[in-house]
Formats: C-alpha cells, structure tokens, sequence
C-alpha cells in the first residue's frame, strides 16, 4: 500500500467547473504539500499546510488531519490549470517525501 | 521567492558517456537536496538525499556508483550519471527548501536525460 493514495488518477473537465483532487494518506503528518507538474516537466508548489485551508486565487486547498485526508480544490477552471497535481507529505522520521502518484487534470475550453 | 536552478532541461548522449547535471539553490542556503527521478506518468521517485559536506543518502535500489551526488557547497549539489546506459533516460529534477520539511518546496526545472 503506498503512503499517499490520490484519486481521481485522470480528470476532464470543461472550462468553468469546479473541480476536486482528492489526497489520503497513512502516515503521521506534520504537513501537506501540493505540487503542480506542467508538461514541461517544471514543478511548482502550490501550498504546504498543516490544518484548515489555505487559499490562492481560484485555489483552495483543505486538510484534515483526524481523518488523514486533503483536497485541492479548483474553481472556474481553465485550460491553463491542465497539469500533472501531486500531493505529498513527509516521512515519519522527516528525512524524505512521500508522493501521490499524481492526478493529470485536462480542461477542454 | 526562493528559486532553484537546475542545468542543463535536456540533454543527449552517447551510451557509455556520463552525463553531469547541476542544481543550484540561488536566494538560499541549502544544506540539503534532493534528487529525483521521473519515468512518463508516473510520479516522483527520490533517488537520494544530498547533504552538504558529507555523502549522499541513497534510496534502496539506487547505484551509489552509477549515480554520484556531489554537494560540496550550500548552493550547489550535482548528480553524475556515469557511464549511461539507455535504461537511464528518464526525467531527473531536483528539489530543496530553506527550511526543510515544513517549509514550501522549490524545484529544480528538471533534466530531460536521452541515452543512445
């Protein structure tokens, strides 16, 4: 069983709905972090939070520790929200990083 | 915000060649980085974790000696992939932070790595 489950793996959206990537994992957690992969290759984080939400522009990202569970949340999507979304989160002893196998998000105008 | 630079996005080589790739922290001191390697569709693999002024730190399966990590400053850890064979090609990025695990992650631009 991996440390990180993410679901949905593939996500097609029309332009304009909201959209949700789910993320659950096993292990002990001190923060969460949500990656974004273009398909240059290029990564950038999107947020690194420990409770609540957290949100940037059309982007809302949830955690729920009790319940070991995250969503990133997108609003109004856009064709230029298509990419590769990863979450993943610190091992027990913190010296390395557990990732989701990444949810590919494709929005259709 | 803090920008990790990594050098060269792509490159070709002859099998048996050794390939050099560099990853540069360039507002931040960091003493840790990681190196990771990504097949097509698939999520990041962590390759190893270089410490600055001491040996990387491999994940199990990984060649120390096909894959050397040099960090011999703050702001510079390289990986060597020597003598590459077509199994290597793959995608190679790297990461680091200011302040660790609980802090937001900075990217590397990635290595494409093509052998022939």
């Amino acid at each position: 069983k991996n440390e990180v489950e993410q679901s949905p793996q593939n996500l097609t959206a029309q332009e304009g709905e909201f959209i949700t990537i789910n993320c659950s994992y096993s292990v002990g957690i001190s923060a969460l972090h949500w990656l974004q992969q273009h398909p240059g290759g290029g990564i950038v984080s999107l947020f690194m939070l420990s409770s609540g939400k957290k949100k940037h522009g059309r982007l809302i990202a949830t955690i729920n520790i009790q319940e070991k569970h995250s969503s990133l949340h997108i609003t109004a999507s856009h064709p230029r929200d298509s990419a590769v979304y990863i979450c993943a989160v610190p091992s027990n002893t913190g010296n390395q990083f557990y990732f989701g196998t990444g949810t590919s998000l494709t929005v259709i105008p | 915000g803090a920008v990790v630079s990594q050098h060269p996005s792509r490159v070709i080589c002859k099998s048996g060649t050794s390939v050099k790739i560099e990853c540069r922290s360039l507002d931040f001191q960091a003493t840790t980085m990681f190196w990771y390697r990504q097949f097509p569709k698939q999520s990041l693999m962590l390759m190893a974790t270089s410490n600055e002024g001491s040996k990387a730190t491999y994940e199990q399966g990984v060649e120390k000696d096909k894959f050397l990590i040099n960090h011999a400053s703050l702001t510079l850890s390289t990986l060597t992939v020597t003598s590459a064979h077509p199994e290597d090609s793959s995608f190679y990025i790297c990461s680091a932070g200011p302040g660790g695990f609980n802090e937001k992650l900075f990217f590397g631009s990635g290595t494409q790595l093509s052998v022939l």
